[in-house]
């Protein structure tokens, strides 16, 4: 069955460092996103991306965040300069766009860490 | 009001008991609706999608009610491996999915 992988699975990174978290969506998936979810808390939508660009995001996803398709397979999440309330799991997740319904497959995470 | 507000929980139940998870969602626009099970540190991952008509997947019934905005899941004959957090999930019209806090559930022998 096919699934939507995260690498790495954990990083450590000092405060002010950047972060690029990587992830390969399904391969017949057009939309793309990123969620993050801090320790005890709810799954928090950050953005969607489709065609390109990004198509929504939230009030979390700010100046700092940025997300790219470098490829016809990856799909990354770039953060400029961490802050410790960074620290997070972060989902990548993947649907086919088909209209009404439409399923999002999540990857395993990555686990950041700022110190 | 919170976007989408569900039972805090948690759920302590026996093997082979029924148990029911309430969600309300604030948007009445919202689009499509969803329960994951989210294992701990793990992913959430698709349990079923929730229509109006309501829509039973072996032991899993979930209803939708547009008109109360409220969601349901139903589960019967618990099984030791139904021990996990159910997040009832929001969709948008741009699908930018809003979870739930999340209703733990521990099913014990």
């Amino acid at each position: 069955e096919p699934e939507v992988t995260q690498t790495p699975s954990h990083q450590v990174t000092q405060m002010g460092q950047e972060v690029i978290l990587r992830c390969v969506p399904i391969s017949n998936h057009l939309y793309f996103y990123w969620y993050r979810q801090i320790l005890g808390q709810k799954v928090e939508f950050l953005v969607s991306f489709y065609n390109n660009e990004i198509s929504e995001k939230s009030e979390i996803f700010d100046d700092q965040f940025s997300v790219e398709r470098p490829d016809g397979s990856n799909f990354t999440l770039k953060i400029r300069s961490t802050k410790l309330e960074d620290s997070a799991m972060y989902f990548c997740a993947s649907s086919d766009g088909v209209a009404g319904g439409d399923t999002q497959y999540f990857g395993p995470g990555t686990r950041l860490t700022v110190l | 009001r919170k976007e989408v507000e569900q039972d805090p929980g948690p759920f302590n139940v026996p093997e082979g008991a029924t148990v029911a998870f309430n969600c309300t969602y604030s948007n009445s626009a919202s689009q499509s609706f969803f329960w994951y099970r989210q294992d701990c540190r793990k992913e959430p991952k698709l349990l079923m999608s929730v229509y109006s008509s309501g829509n039973e997947d072996g032991r899993f019934t979930a209803q939708l009610n547009r008109a109360s905005q409220y969601i349901s899941l139903l589960i019967r004959d618990s099984k030791l491996s139904d021990s996990a957090t159910y997040l009832c999930v929001v969709n948008g019209l741009l699908n930018d999915m809003r979870f739930g806090a999340g209703t733990r559930l521990t099913v014990k022998p």
